[in-house]
C-alpha cells in the first residue's frame, strides 16, 4: 500500500524563522516520484517540485530547499527566511509505479509578521 | 494562458438533488482526475481518466459519475446517493497517462481553482 504522513497538522512561526515540513511516505514501488505542491487560501494547488526515486540530491530553489531520503522514506521541505506570503497548507504527495497521486493529510503553516 | 478551469466556485445542493460540476482543460493533457478534500484528511481521486471515452474508479467514487467525451472537458455528477457530498472539488490534468509499469515522460498535475460545493 501506498501512504504519506504528514505528522504536522498545523504550524506557526514569525516572519524571517525557518520551519522545516516533514513528510514520510511508504511504497513498495522502488519508481516512484515524489511531490510537494502548497495551496493557497484560493484553493488551487502549486507545483513546487517533484523528486524521483533515483535521484536523492538535495534541491535548493530559493528559499525553498528539500531533503530527500530514502534511507528514512522521509521528503522534508524547508523554507528559509519565511515570508507572510509562504501561509498556506502544503502536501507531500506520492505517485508510485501508478497513475493516481497520494497525497498526504497537509501542513498548515501560519506565517506571522 | 493554458490552464484549468472549473465551474462554478460555488455551488449549493439541495437534498436530493444531482449537480454537475465543469472541467475544462486547454492544456492538450491526455489525463484527467477528480479529487476530493475534506479538511484534515488530504485529497482523495474519485475518478480518472486516460483517455477520451474511458474513466476508471478512484479511492471513493461512490455517488459520483463522470463522462470524457472531449478531451478538454471531465465534468462530475455528483448525485443524490452521495450522502455527505459538501467538500472542495478539486480537478487535475497531466501530459500523459502514466503506465503501470513504468512512468513515462511523467510530470507534475496541473490543478484547477476547486469547485466548493454545499449542501443545503
Amino acid at each position: 500500500a501506498q501512504k504519506v504522513t504528514q505528522a504536522q497538522t498545523e504550524i506557526s512561526v514569525v516572519e524571517k524563522e525557518d520551519v522545516t515540513l516533514d513528510c514520510v511516505y511508504e511504497t513498495r514501488d522502488t519508481t516512484y516520484y515524489l511531490f510537494w505542491y502548497k495551496q493557497p487560501p484560493s484553493g488551487e494547488l502549486v507545483f513546487l517540485i517533484r523528486r524521483n526515486s533515483f535521484d536523492e540530491q538535495n534541491e535548493i530553489s530559493g528559499r525553498y530547499s528539500w531533503n530527500f531520503q530514502k534511507s528514512t522514506s522521509s521528503f522534508n521541505f524547508t523554507i528559509t527566511a519565511s515570508q507572510v506570503v509562504d501561509s498556506a497548507v502544503y502536501f507531500c504527495a506520492l505517485t508510485p509505479g501508478f497513475q493516481k497521486l497520494v497525497f498526504g493529510t497537509g501542513t498548515r503553516l501560519l506565517v506571522s509578521p | 494562458d493554458g490552464g484549468i478551469t472549473q465551474s462554478p466556485k460555488y455551488l449549493f445542493r439541495k437534498e436530493g438533488q444531482n449537480v454537475t460540476l465543469s472541467c475544462e482543460q486547454n492544456l492538450n493533457h491526455d489525463a484527467m482526475y477528480w479529487y476530493r478534500q475534506d479538511p484534515g484528511q488530504g485529497l482523495r481521486l474519485i475518478y480518472y481518466s486516460q483517455i477520451v471515452n474511458d474513466f476508471q474508479k478512484g479511492d471513493i467514487a461512490e455517488g459520483y459519475s463522470v463522462s470524457r467525451e472531449k478531451k478538454e472537458s471531465f465534468p462530475l455528477t455528483v448525485t443524490s446517493a452521495q450522502k455527505n457530498p459538501t467538500a472542495f472539488y478539486l480537478c487535475a490534468s497531466t501530459p500523459r497517462y502514466r503506465s503501470t509499469t513504468r512512468i513515462q515522460g511523467h510530470t507534475e498535475a496541473f490543478f484547477g481553482q476547486g469547485t466548493r460545493l454545499t449542501v443545503v
